[in-house]
């Protein structure tokens, strides 16, 4: 049972150039997140969502897209990479979204650097 | 939408001392407010979690309160070691109308000091 795990664990970008973040988890979980963490900031979250085929809005959702095809899996794409979206990127899940299944786990991180 | 608010931002410790940091949120709806432990390098990990139904919750040396009506919550570390330090986070949650976010305070770097 690996839980949540991302790839890549690096990634070095030039500004303009495109890529795809992809987040897995085996705990059948419903509910699915992307956050950005920068330093002095905390997390913010990017997309989520709520079951295969379903995504909404977060926080800082400008720059990103993200695919929920199948339940296991939740992609977050970069279109056109900026410096701004130099951050470190965590996914997360849960089981539901109401009270007693609703805790998140992360996934190990995705440090992105775009030049 | 939610806003959270975290204090200290940093906070140092002498091993054996308390450690306390406390939250605060502007959504009264909210209902749901984990904390977070996260080393260097590596993912948060959910520490302790209360719901708006409880006051106070304890787990060993965690302890987290909350008051609803002040809007304000906090953690508490009693007896702290070295392998506590770390970078802790406040959340807050917001679920209804369609949404579900889940919003954490910017982070305390807890110190203890052998």
């Amino acid at each position: 049972n690996a839980g949540v795990t991302q790839t890549p664990k690096f990634r070095v970008l030039k500004t303009g150039q495109s890529m795809t973040l992809l987040c897995a988890q085996d705990m059948n979980h419903e509910y699915m997140y992307w956050y950005r963490q920068d330093p002095g900031m905390g997390l913010r979250l990017i997309h989520y969502s709520v079951g295969e085929g379903t995504t909404a809005k977060g926080e800082v959702p400008d720059g990103y897209n993200v695919s929920r095809l199948k339940k296991q899996n939740f992609l977050l794409g970069l279109e056109s990479a900026a410096p701004s979206q130099t951050s470190v990127y965590f996914c997360a899940s849960s089981l539901f979204g109401r009270a007693g299944t609703d805790t998140q786990y992360f996934g190990p991180g995705t440090r992105l650097t775009v030049l | 939408g939610e806003n959270v608010e975290q204090h200290p931002s940093t906070l140092s410790v002498q091993e054996g001392d308390s450690a306390v940091i406390k939250c605060t949120y502007s959504d009264s709806a909210s209902n749901y407010f984990p904390w977070y432990k996260q080393e260097l390098g590596k993912r948060p990990q959910l520490i302790i979690d209360i719901r708006s139904n409880v006051g106070e919750k304890k787990d060993q040396r965690i302890a987290v309160t909350l008051n609803k009506t002040a809007k304000h919550f906090s953690l508490h570390i009693t007896e702290t070691q070295p392998e506590d330090s770390a970078v802790y986070f406040c959340a807050a949650l917001f679920s209804g109308a369609g949404s579900y976010q889940l919003t954490f305070g910017k982070g305390t770097k807890l110190s203890v000091i052998p």
